[in-house]
């Protein structure tokens, strides 16, 4: 059974600052995605990693891929307010592309 | 036309109430989604559609009765709800199913009262 560990739950941190949300699966997998989603708002696609040492880059965010250690991060330069939001990553299964979510990392930045 | 639309936008319902959530696509997709996502959770997968057909029911309770009567149109029937049913509904598309690319709607979110 394929399970996606995000972390950490919750993330406050300082505008300027940088961090790093973590995201594990459990099983091998052909494609990760990353998605914010903004308080009753619904899923907005930020990436989407394909291959062993995937990187992907938009603006402040940046979001790897290493499959021999089934480890997605996604790395926050600089942090501003309006990144605040939650973020989810997700793994598709190979058997049927059936998306399993992590559970979501709560971001505050705080000015 | 790129878009995912999901109507209304909000609906407050009664327990013994019943009414219809809204799910339109003009992407030529044949797979559509519905979900379910409760408060500071990640979204759970209720039903499949593909080509018009039910492909996936993920066990969800029968006073959920999803329809699609064309393939650019989804819908839920709600009857009977619980309070606990109130959440944000998710209605999503792909071009076929199965298919790595799903596009997201905007999302309903309902309370039942």
């Amino acid at each position: 059974e394929l399970k996606v560990e995000q972390n950490p739950l919750f993330l406050s941190m300082q505008e300027g600052k940088n961090y790093t949300i973590y995201c594990n699966y459990s099983t091998t997998s052909d494609r990760l995605y990353w998605y914010r989603q903004d308080p009753g708002k619904s899923l907005e696609s930020l990436f989407v990693l394909l291959s062993n040492g995937a990187v992907k880059q938009e603006g402040r965010l940046m979001a790897s891929l290493d499959t021999k250690a089934r480890l997605s991060t996604l790395h926050i330069t600089a942090a501003v307010h309006d990144l605040s939001a939650t973020y989810f990553c997700a793994v598709a299964m190979d058997s049927n592309y059936q998306l399993i979510w992590g559970a979501g990392t709560k971001l505050i930045i705080k000015p | 036309d790129t878009e995912v639309t999901q109507t209304p936008k909000h609906l407050v319902m009664g327990m013994t109430n019943k009414k219809s959530l809204k799910c339109e696509q003009h992407m030529g997709h044949r797979a559509m989604y519905w979900y379910k996502q409760k408060a500071k959770k990640p979204p759970e997968l209720m039903f499949v559609y593909s080509y018009e057909k039910l492909s996936i029911n993920e066990s969800v309770p029968s006073r959920f009765s999803p329809e699609c009567p064309n393939s650019s149109l989804l819908n839920l029937h709600l009857h009977a709800l619980q309070p606990e049913d109130s959440a944000l509904y998710l209605c999503a598309s792909s071009q076929v199913y199965p298919s790595y690319e799903q596009y997201f709607g905007p999302g309903t979110r309902l309370t039942v009262t």
